[in-house]
């Protein structure tokens, strides 16, 4: 069983939609939780840290379940920029961040 | 202000060739990792140095793998006689701080083995 495990997708869906990704998490000691962004054949970039109180950073919410091993991001009002993958990622102990495969993330107009 | 900076950009190489890859992290960043990342997979844990120490080097796939940072800057990241299940894009990483600071990526040396 991998680490981090996504849906891999894709998600098509218009613009203006609402999407929502989940993720799970076999490690219960992970520390961290974070969203990152992969546009096509970019570096993957921080898009934002998961808190356990859940958080809000302007169309994207981050969730956390730490009960369930459960992490999620919602995307309200989609944009065609908002085309990617996201993946979902976990710091374990020793300073090592796990990716999951990421999901991918396609905005029509 | 200059990011993590990789180099080559795209190497392609026979099998059984050697290859090095470099990585200019972020001047100052303490932490740096390198990642390998296959077509539709997300990036894969190779190893990661805090400063000139290499801390943790169990992502490497075999002992072809071998990896330096020996002045805590400049990493270098050498595969010997590859084979074709090393070909993907290997992602350097680098961040300021020793736990839980936000990573910045290269944009990585597309490796193609033939």
């Amino acid at each position: 069983r991998k680490e981090v495990e996504q849906d891999p997708g894709p998600f098509n869906v218009p613009e203006g939609a609402t999407v929502a990704f989940n993720c799970t998490y076999s490690n219960s000691a992970s520390q961290s939780f974070f969203w990152y962004r992969q546009d096509c054949r970019k570096e993957p970039k921080l898009l934002m840290s998961v808190y356990s109180s859940g958080n809000e950073d302007g169309r994207f919410t981050a969730q956390l379940n730490r009960a369930s091993q459960y992490i999620s991001l919602l995307i309200r009002d989609s944009k065609l920029s908002d085309s990617a993958t996201y993946l979902c990622v976990v710091l374990e102990y020793g300073n090592k961040l796990v990716f999951g495969a990421g999901t991918i993330l396609r905005v029509k107009s | 202000g200059a990011g993590v900076s990789q180099s080559p950009r795209y190497k392609v190489a026979k099998r059984g060739q050697d290859v090095a890859l470099r990585c200019d992290p972020i001047s100052g960043h303490v932490s740096l990792f390198w990642y390998q990342q296959a077509l539709g997979q997300g990036p894969e844990f190779l190893t990661y140095f805090q400063n000139e120490a290499q801390l943790d080097k169990s992502g490497l796939p075999s002992d072809r793998f071998f990896a330096e940072r020996p002045e805590g800057s400049v990493s270098t990241l050498k595969i010997q006689r590859t084979q074709q299940e090393d070909s993907a894009v290997y992602l350097c990483a680098s961040s300021p701080g020793v736990t839980n600071s936000p990573l910045h990526f290269g944009n990585g040396t597309r490796l193609t083995v033939t």
